[in-house]
């Protein structure tokens, strides 16, 4: 069964630093790869996706997330954070035919002014 | 996007007992996903909820203790029964959103078993 790995479970930063949160996933067949986010008291929202084409896809606010496939990695990058990105961020997948996703256990982000 | 409405938003409850959650959208839809998220856990799909067919669980979650109902294609309940503290988590009901593997969730029912 797929299983998604993320191995930053609490990151503090200063506004302005930049970020990288981590994700690898265990199956090595077709995949669609998401992140999602969720902000202090809101529900969870799509950050960005990743179909198919260009590796480095972009999403809302400054995030994007490069999909490398020999190393079943889609790491979230931003260059620099605002304290307004304090969330917690979760890497998903989605194996082709099916339509729910698998998690991972999410990153907490806290950025400090 | 969809409106997804929980109820409750969160609840304490005696070990031994069972809570239905509620999941109303405001849209039909053919699928419903129930997903829970333990403290400090990712979020773990429950079972996959169409209407006119019997839910599909996952490996680990079986319809005695997760029963879930599908009356119509704007709402479905999800029952915890005879609950334990380990059954203490957020319960989340989503959509899928239409590409595959978007989905759009509720805010969660929080449940805490004592």
């Amino acid at each position: 069964a797929q299983s998604v790995s993320q191995h930053n479970h609490h990151v503090i930063l200063s506004e302005a630093a930049s970020l990288e949160l981590g994700c690898n996933y265990s199956y090595g067949g077709t995949v669609n790869l998401f992140w999602y986010v969720q902000y202090p008291g809101q529900h969870l929202q799509l950050l960005l996706k990743y179909f198919s084409g260009d590796p480095l896809v972009k999403g809302i606010k400054g995030f994007e997330a490069e999909f490398i496939k020999s190393k079943f990695s889609f790491n979230l990058r931003k260059p620099s954070v605002q304290w307004s990105d304090t969330a917690e961020y979760f890497c998903a997948v989605r194996d082709t035919g099916r339509r729910a996703l698998t998690f991972g256990s999410g990153t907490r982000l806290q950025v400090q002014p | 996007s969809a409106v997804i409405s929980q109820k409750p938003s969160r609840d304490i409850c005696q070990r031994g007992t069972s809570l239905t959650i509620q999941c109303q959208v405001d849209s039909q839809v053919t699928m419903m996903f129930w997903y829970r998220q333990q403290p400090g856990q990712s979020l773990t799909l429950i079972a996959t909820a169409n209407q006119g067919s019997e839910a599909t669980y996952e490996s680990g979650f079986v319809i005695d203790k997760f029963p879930i109902s599908r009356p119509n294609l704007t709402f479905s309940t999800l029952t915890v029964s005879n609950m334990s503290p380990e059954d203490s988590s957020i319960y989340l009901c989503s959509i899928p959103a239409g590409p595959p593997g978007e989905l759009f969730f509720g805010e969660g029912s929080r449940l805490t078993v004592l």
